[in-house]
């Protein structure tokens, strides 16, 4: 059977190594996810959003993976830098309501080791 | 920067105060939101503004009063807060997309703590 990515709150990789975050959500209604990283001394900022209509979408370095079946979330980082050091936050979303209302994960802080 | 600014980013105040926070947005956005973040504790919705109306108020106690006089500006009223409602306070705001789903450009946060 397929495994589900267990969520952790903290994550050390090493520079230049892929990075797997996860992030299990609540509803089975929402349609529309979100991954964002928040840098030290910064509000949050998008990476990367996914449609429940897919089930991966890719950015520049980052992947978003979509499981419905488990309500499975993941992003997924190559090559990763020390700019990447952050936390990173899911958010999910039911696109059809209230001004895009969207309920955020716990987050996992990324530490990028040189 | 994400066009969202935030004011003041630090705050000290003590319970007896009144202060307010300050956001603006400068990218023409239809919908604004202030979100508390407490450590080890997931971003919580406070309240959410649509085209100036107020659409969402999450169980806030009263003594946060928010206030959005147009649909760039939004504030925080703050009186007789705890010492619990120290934290980073974020604004963000985000254009209503009929297909559904958008994505929140956040400001900086202002840090406030509370003696």
């Amino acid at each position: 059977g397929e495994s589900v990515g267990l969520h952790l709150p903290t994550l050390s990789v090493q520079e230049g190594d892929n990075s797997i975050i996860n992030c299990a959500y609540s509803n089975s209604a929402s349609d529309y996810f979100i991954w964002y990283k928040q840098e030290s001394g910064k509000g949050p900022q998008f990476i990367i959003d996914i449609r429940s209509n897919m089930d991966k979408r890719q950015g520049q370095r980052v992947t978003v993976l979509l499981n419905k079946t488990v309500k499975h979330l993941s992003l997924q980082i190559a090559a990763t830098q020390p700019g990447d050091s952050a936390v990173y936050f899911c958010a999910e979303n039911m696109g059809n309501t209230n001004a895009g209302k969207s309920t955020f994960g716990d987050g996992t802080t990324l530490t990028v080791k040189p | 920067e994400t066009g969202v600014t935030q004011t003041p980013r630090h705050l000290v105040m003590g319970m007896t105060n009144k202060k307010s926070l300050k956001c603006e947005q400068h990218l023409g956005h239809n919908a604004m939101y202030w979100y508390k973040q407490s450590a080890k504790k997931p971003l919580e919705l406070m309240f959410v503004y649509n085209f100036k109306e107020q659409t969402e108020n999450n169980s806030v106690p009263s003594r946060f009063s928010p206030e959005c006089p147009n649909s760039s500006h939004l504030f925080l009223h703050l009186h007789t807060l705890q010492p619990e409602d120290s934290a980073l306070y974020l604004c963000a705001s985000s254009q209503e997309d009929r297909a559904g789903g958008v994505e929140q450009f956040f400001g900086p946060g202002t840090r406030l703590t509370v003696l």
